[in-house]
């Protein structure tokens, strides 16, 4: 058990409509990470939270956006979703990442979203 | 240009049949470079963050080492429990000072015979 915590587990829901993908990082860490991995595509960097605020953009679409509450949880929203944004999502987090020794990057089980 | 690149994509070994991974990545403005396991439908498990040329970790069957240029996870003796996924990612620091997200080569899917 890494302690990131990701819910629901798995989720389906039709074209056209909006999730919402929870995540509460592992106690202490301040950065929190949102990767989606399908199978032809890999894991891929969406977005990372670094104490509420955005600090790095990766490859997310326009439809999605993300959130880190001061309690240090985040969500992923994505909405207006297709077929193609069915994937695994997960979320990751680290301690601060001036810390070098605690730059490890820890990730939860995912969230398994299905867009039918 | 693919940023990391691991081989070979599947490897199957018999068990106690040592073999190695690679893992190569663009060079300039390199963070960490790490590993990680990853079985079926899980999130990827942490192995290994490598900093700098030379270093090296283990980890009971696992050995990480880092060059300029590449990376290698050792595998000796391994068992049927070390069949998994074994990814490397790289992280860069970005224009900010700060450090990117990682970015993941496409893995090495390894099954082990018994």
């Amino acid at each position: 058990d890494s302690g990131v915590t990701q819910t629901p587990k798995h989720l389906i829901t039709a074209t056209g409509q909006r999730v919402t993908l929870r995540c509460s990082p592992r106690s202490g860490d301040l950065s929190v990470y949102w990767y989606q991995q399908s199978l032809d595509q890999g894991l891929q960097f969406l977005i990372q939270y670094y104490n509420g605020e955005e600090r790095a953009k990766g490859n997310i679409l326009e439809r999605f956006s993300a959130q880190q509450f001061p309690d240090l949880h985040s969500e992923l929203n994505l909405s207006s979703l297709e077929l193609g944004d069915s994937a695994l999502y997960f979320c990751a987090s680290s301690h601060p990442e001036s810390d070098r020794a605690g730059n490890t990057i820890y990730f939860g089980e995912g969230s398994w979203l299905t867009v039918v | 240009e693919d940023q990391v690149t691991q081989s070979p994509e599947a490897l199957r070994l018999q068990e106690g049949e040592s073999s190695s991974l690679n893992c190569s990545y663009t060079v300039s403005g390199l963070r960490g470079l790490f590993w990680y396991r990853q079985d079926p439908g899980k999130g990827p498990e942490f192995l290994f963050t490598l900093y700098s040329a030379g270093e090296e970790k283990e980890k009971e069957r696992l050995k990480a080492t880092l060059t300029k240029k590449e990376s290698f996870l050792h595998i000796t003796a391994p068992k049927p429990e070390d069949s998994a996924t074994y990814l490397c990612a790289v992280q860069y620091f970005n224009s900010g000072g700060g450090a990117d997200g990682l970015t993941f080569g496409k893995g090495t899917h390894l099954i082990i015979q018994p």
